[in-house]
């Protein structure tokens, strides 16, 4: 199996606090993990690229500052959503990779559904 | 021009019947193909991976993939309304310093009515 977990699996905050996502796969090692965000009707969208190990990767127009992601373990990546603000009400939702070289599957977190009054 | 593109439907479907669902891309290195299912309201979830030209089964799915057409597709036989769902198509090019990043297609809605 492939079993990829996110914590919380909701969350609601205050304008200008932080809130911090945790993806873990549970029955294998990813070195590297990736965080998407969907909006309501549309589709996936990556954020960023994160590498055991390493500073993550984000795509254009993407604020690193603001969207803080740490792959400190094998099986564990966190993003910390930063002073965050109405508009950053998303689903957010992790995929870790399997394999390497060609095989590449990526499996998905169940999701982070944020909320940002 | 879209890297990858599906017909975002919606595929309205008799259940029994077949489903079949279409996806162009462009990138003619591209070396991973899947096809992914989404509930409204749920992450995705890997339902077919192929990498070379042919056929792939898997129960009541049939991935097809044509390098050479640019061209994948995922047949659902037996359709049921379970399946109902979007079912979006995903390439990647393994290589290089993308880490296996996958580019998405806009995703094709499926309904299977009873």
């Amino acid at each position: 199996g492939a079993v990829v977990s996110q914590h919380p699996s909701w969350v609601i905050c205050k304008s200008g606090t932080s809130v911090k996502i945790e993806c873990r796969s549970l029955d294998f090692q990813a070195t590297t993990m990736f965080w998407y965000r969907q909006f309501p009707k549309q589709s996936l969208m990556l954020m960023a690229t994160s590498n055991e190990g390493s500073k993550a990767t984000y795509e254009q127009g993407v604020e690193k500052d603001k969207f803080l992601i740490n792959h400190a373990s094998l099986t564990l990546s966190t993003l910390t959503v930063t002073s965050a603000h109405p508009e950053d009400s998303s689903f957010y939702i992790c995929s870790a990779r399997k394999g390497g070289g060609f095989y590449n599957e990526q499996f998905f977190g169940p999701g982070t559904r944020l909320t940002v009054l | 021009q879209k890297e990858v593109e599906q017909n975002s439907g919606p595929l309205s479907v008799p259940e029994g019947a077949i489903a079949s669902l279409n996806c162009t891309y462009s990138d003619r290195v591209s070396q991973s193909f899947f096809w992914y299912r989404q509930y409204s309201g749920k992450s995705p979830e890997l339902i077919m991976s192929i990498y070379s030209n042919g056929d792939k089964e898997d129960g009541r799915f049939t991935a097809q993939l044509n390098k050479a057409s640019q061209y994948v597709s995922l047949l659902i036989r037996d359709s049921q309304p379970s399946d109902s769902a979007t079912y979006l198509c995903a390439v990647s090019n393994a290589g290089g310093t993308s880490y296996g990043k996958l580019t998405f297609g806009q995703g094709t809605i499926l309904t299977v009515h009873p």
